[in-house]
């Protein structure tokens, strides 16, 4: 099956740091990716949908400024947490569309990452 | 909007009972649906989907029909296993191609031998 990854897993960061993550589809191309963000016991939210070449679409109540997303190819797609908060502490996922036309607009997840913020 | 909400966990069984897990949706339209499977340590993986009413999606024993009438997509399996325990996710999206799924909150099952 499609293999989607992100970078890192977990990682702690000060105060007013920001932190990049990183999503990557290994073996299929996505022209649109999904980023999500997940609380404890609670389902996942999607934050903003991004799409190849194109600026990222947020969903209403998140902030574009703080949560930063480049799609720059078919493979990568990153989210940037700026100026990190405790309430920012969270779990972040990421899914990726597969763009041939076989694959019945199935998404793929990749594993999450833990952002905890000190 | 669209919303997905699914029954509250954990749930809590012995190896070979039968489960279910309920969800229900609101949507305008015709939606997909899906059920996601969350692994310890893992990623969210595909477990079935339907596309339209009446359709049954089935995988690895699990099994959901697309309900209209009642707007449910239920999850049932006759035999679980202790592999089974994961957290469970319903989901749907709309009719429109590329849109980001919505998912329910999660149902964590729980299989002891």
């Amino acid at each position: 099956g499609a293999v989607v990854s992100q970078h890192p897993s977990r990682v702690i960061c000060k105060s007013g740091t920001s932190v990049k993550i990183e999503c990557r589809s290994l073996d299929f191309q996505a022209t649109t990716m999904f980023w999500y963000r997940q609380f404890p016991k609670q389902s996942l939210m999607l934050m903003a949908t991004s799409n190849e070449g194109s600026k990222a679409t947020y969903e209403q109540g998140v902030e574009k400024d703080k949560f930063l997303i480049n799609h720059a190819s078919l493979t990568l797609s990153t989210l940037t947490v700026t100026s990190a908060h405790p309430e920012d502490s969270s779990f972040y996922i990421c899914s990726a569309l597969r763009a041939d036309p076989s694959s019945t607009d199935t998404q793929y997840f990749g594993p999450g990452t833990r952002l905890t913020v000190l | 909007g669209n919303s997905v909400t699914q029954m509250e966990g954990p749930v809590t069984l012995s190896e070979e009972a039968f489960l279910t897990i309920n969800c229900t949706y609101t949507a305008t339209g015709y939606p997909s649906l899906f059920w996601y499977v969350q692994y310890p340590g893992e990623g969210l993986q595909l477990l079935l989907k339907a596309t339209k009413a009446d359709d049954k999606g089935s995988n690895k024993g699990f099994e959901a029909t697309y309900r209209k009438e009642t707007t449910s997509f239920h999850l049932e399996k006759g035999s679980v296993q202790v592999s089974d325990s994961a957290v469970y996710f319903c989901a749907l999206r709309g009719n429109q191609a590329g849109t980001a799924l919505i998912f329910g909150k999660g149902t964590t099952l729980s299989v002891s031998s």
